[in-house]
């Protein structure tokens, strides 16, 4: 199976800040790589899919990038919707594996 | 709107069995793939297992082969999945999600779930 890492595994920030997770992949994945965010108690929601492809409805404050074994979700200007936890997801090579997660915590 | 609701969790004994239903609207049901993710209390997400739109083609994960079965009924809009032998590390949300991929034919999955349902709570405990 491939493995997803993702760092950091937390991150505290600002409001208006940016911020970048990195998502590792054990092997090359193409860009076959989505990003979901997810809220607590809440199911994860979809925002990037084939590492930068932005999902209708999803501001634009978020982009990822990436190729290969590295991908990036950034978010350019953090709003106090965006803490959440977000998960990388490789969808190159069967089965299907995610990253551990990243939270984004207020500063 | 696509709704997918999910019902069936509940507490249950190791190595007893449960069922999972999920209910869908608002979308071609029958032009999707579906599958279900797991993810354990604090823990990350986990796929589980998809089942093709037309309920032909079902894979699994290693954790769970022999012991779930995905299926569904196109007729009804509803997806299940039968779990057997359950053991404490089964404890988890289980979420249906829909596979974005719309499928006219053939085997297809992108892996991109872009709808989920609520969750419902399966607790393996004696």
């Amino acid at each position: 199976d491939i493995q997803m890492t993702q760092s950091p595994s937390s991150v505290s920030s600002s409001v208006g800040d940016r911020v970048s997770i990195t998502c590792r992949a054990s092997q090359g994945i193409s860009r076959g790589l989505a990003w979901y965010q997810q809220k607590p108690g809440k199911a994860p929601n979809l925002l990037i899919s084939a590492a930068s492809s932005l999902q209708s409805g999803v501001p634009s404050r978020f982009s990822g990038s990436g190729s290969g074994t590295d991908f990036t979700l950034t978010i350019s200007s953090l709003q106090p919707e965006d803490f959440a936890t977000y998960f990388c997801q490789q969808v190159n090579s069967f089965p299907w594996t995610f990253g551990q997660g990243t939270k984004v915590e207020i500063k | 709107q696509v709704q997918l609701v999910e019902s069936g969790g509940s507490v249950v004994q190791p190595g007893k069995s449960l069922s999972l239903s999920c209910a869908a609207s608002g979308f071609p049901f029958r032009s999707h793939a579906l599958h279900w993710v797991r993810q354990a209390p604090g823990k990350g997400l986990e796929w589980v297992a998809v089942i093709s739109f037309d309920g032909t083609n079902k894979y699994y994960a290693d954790s769970v082969k022999g012991r779930f079965t995905i299926s569904r009924d196109n007729s009804k809009n509803t997806l299940f999945l039968q779990m057997s032998s359950l053991r404490a590390e089964d404890t988890a949300v289980y979420y249906c999600a829909r596979d974005s991929s719309f499928c006219s034919g053939g085997t297809c999955y992108s892996g991109y779930f872009d709808y989920w349902g609520q969750g419902t709570l399966v607790t393996v405990s004696s």
